[in-house]
């Protein structure tokens, strides 16, 4: 079946960088944008980067520019998506999506929490 | 700052109608056309409309998106206990260039 399965949960201290990855699998990984999207405790949802089907192109939120890097690894269907600077208003659930038009597929989340 | 807009909450009766909206402007919604997603507590979105006003396959019938000028709309009717969640409109926002979302609302049967 089609899903995204995101890495485990991460604590990081202030100023460090996390890395979080994300497998498709069950359809055609190339044929599909990627996005990141996060979400703070108690608050909605945030979009962060987009990268395109051959991840050729990559598109930042510009609250997130400089500091934020999302790669594609299309060998293992992964995409991966790397935060810097840490601070604690970083602490947040981060979810990856596949995007045909809409958010139509969405990862299982992986919680980063960010202590000072 | 949420880029569409919400009403925070909405409360109806059990097997009454709820209309949940989403206002944004020309350069998203009302050009762009939103998607609908929602979510449970403790639990990824999940899509339930498409920019179009499509339902994915599984979703109830009971659910239908519309669009009004810069205002979408998502009706749900025959309330049930399982609807009560959070709901979130989505947009690609041609100006800045993003996508944006809505700051959710959280529904409420009663």
């Amino acid at each position: 079946q089609v899903q995204l399965v995101q890495s485990g949960a991460e604590v990081k201290k202030s100023g460090a960088s996390v890395k979080v990855s994300c497998k498709a699998s069950g359809y055609s990984f190339t044929n599909y944008y990627m996005h990141w999207m996060r979400q703070a405790p108690g608050q909605g949802l945030e979009w962060m980067a987009m990268s395109s089907p051959s991840g050729d192109s990559k598109h930042y939120a510009q609250k997130f520019q400089g500091r934020v890097t999302m790669t594609r690894d299309t060998s293992t269907s992964t995409v991966y998506m790397e935060l810097s600077s840490l601070r604690s208003e970083d602490t947040a659930m981060y979810y990856c999506a596949r995007e045909s038009g809409a958010f139509d597929v969405w990862g299982q989340g992986t919680m980063v929490i960010v202590s000072s | 700052q949420a880029g569409l807009t919400q009403p925070p909450s909405v409360s109806k009766g059990l097997r009454q109608t709820a209309t949940l909206t989403c206002t944004g402007n020309s350069n998203n919604v009302g050009n762009e056309g939103a998607a609908w997603l929602k979510q449970h507590q403790g639990h990824p979105p999940k899509l339930l409309s498409d920019r179009n006003n499509n339902r994915p396959s599984g979703i109830s019938e009971r659910l239908s998106a519309s669009r009004s000028g810069n205002t979408a709309s998502l009706t749900i009717t025959e309330l049930q206990p399982e609807d009560e969640a959070d709901y979130y409109c989505s947009a690609w926002d041609s100006s800045l260039p993003a996508w944006v979302f809505g700051g959710g609302t959280k529904l409420t049967v009663l």
